[in-house]
């Protein structure tokens, strides 16, 4: 295991269509977390996940994006219905998050989107 | 007010000057600091952790000022592979123990 993996690396896909990202982390990492990043802007937090719990998400997340981390392993990213403003990198990073101490993030190299 | 706010820069600097990045965030209940580095179409990697008391890396120095609710990074010595984006990071208001990234601050040091 040599890091975070993510896959597809790059998707095109057109307005309206769904799309689903995968993301799997580290290994013995217990943290998974997903952020979206456009050119000029650091990475933006969606959602976070402690073994298979989703802890946390963005009040600005729209009810379209859903992710989910079935076994505490890898997670998937579902955009429904995507638009034009989904259009962004996704990073995925994994942690091992201890006494409550959130750990080093340790990054994917992203799943780019264009929705056309 | 963002949570986390810097200046995006860009910082033009020459080889070997000195060059200190500020950031501030608004949680005054923020726990842990982070600078993470992020080349050109690359992820980003922690570059250093922020501890209360400041905290030393080589070249690199990171100071924590709680009551102003500020973080610093200085960079001594500047190289050419100091060029990157440099992302402040704390833990976020609205998402618990969450990590909450600024915009980041671009450095580009030219020979």
């Amino acid at each position: 295991d040599t890091g975070v993996s993510q896959d597809p690396r790059h998707k095109i896909t057109k307005r309206g269509q769904n799309v689903t990202f995968r993301c799997d982390p580290i290994s013995e990492h217990n943290r998974l977390y997903w952020y979206r990043q456009t050119l000029g802007q650091g990475p933006e937090f969606l959602t976070y996940f402690q073994n298979e719990a989703q802890l946390e998400k963005s009040r600005l997340l729209s009810d379209r994006f859903s992710a989910e981390r079935p076994k505490g392993s890898f997670s998937t990213l579902e955009i429904q219905r995507t638009e034009q403003g989904d259009s962004a990198m996704y990073l995925c990073a994994s942690s091992l998050a201890n006494r409550g101490q959130g750990g080093e993030l340790f990054f994917g190299e992203g799943s780019r989107l264009t929705v056309l | 007010r963002k949570e986390v706010e810097q200046d995006p820069g860009p910082f033009n600097v020459p080889e070997g000057a000195t060059v200190a990045f500020n950031c501030t965030y608004s949680n005054s209940a923020s726990q842990s600091f982070f600078w993470y580095r992020q080349d050109c179409r690359k992820e980003p990697k922690l570059l250093m952790s922020v501890y209360s008391s400041g905290n030393e890396d080589g070249r690199f120095t990171a100071q924590l000022n709680r009551a102003s609710q500020y973080i610093s990074l200085l960079i001594r010595d500047s190289k050419l592979s100091d060029s990157a984006t440099y992302l402040c990071v704390v833990n976020g208001v609205q998402a618990g123990t969450a990590l909450i990234f600024g915009k980041g601050t671009t450095l580009s040091v030219s020979s």
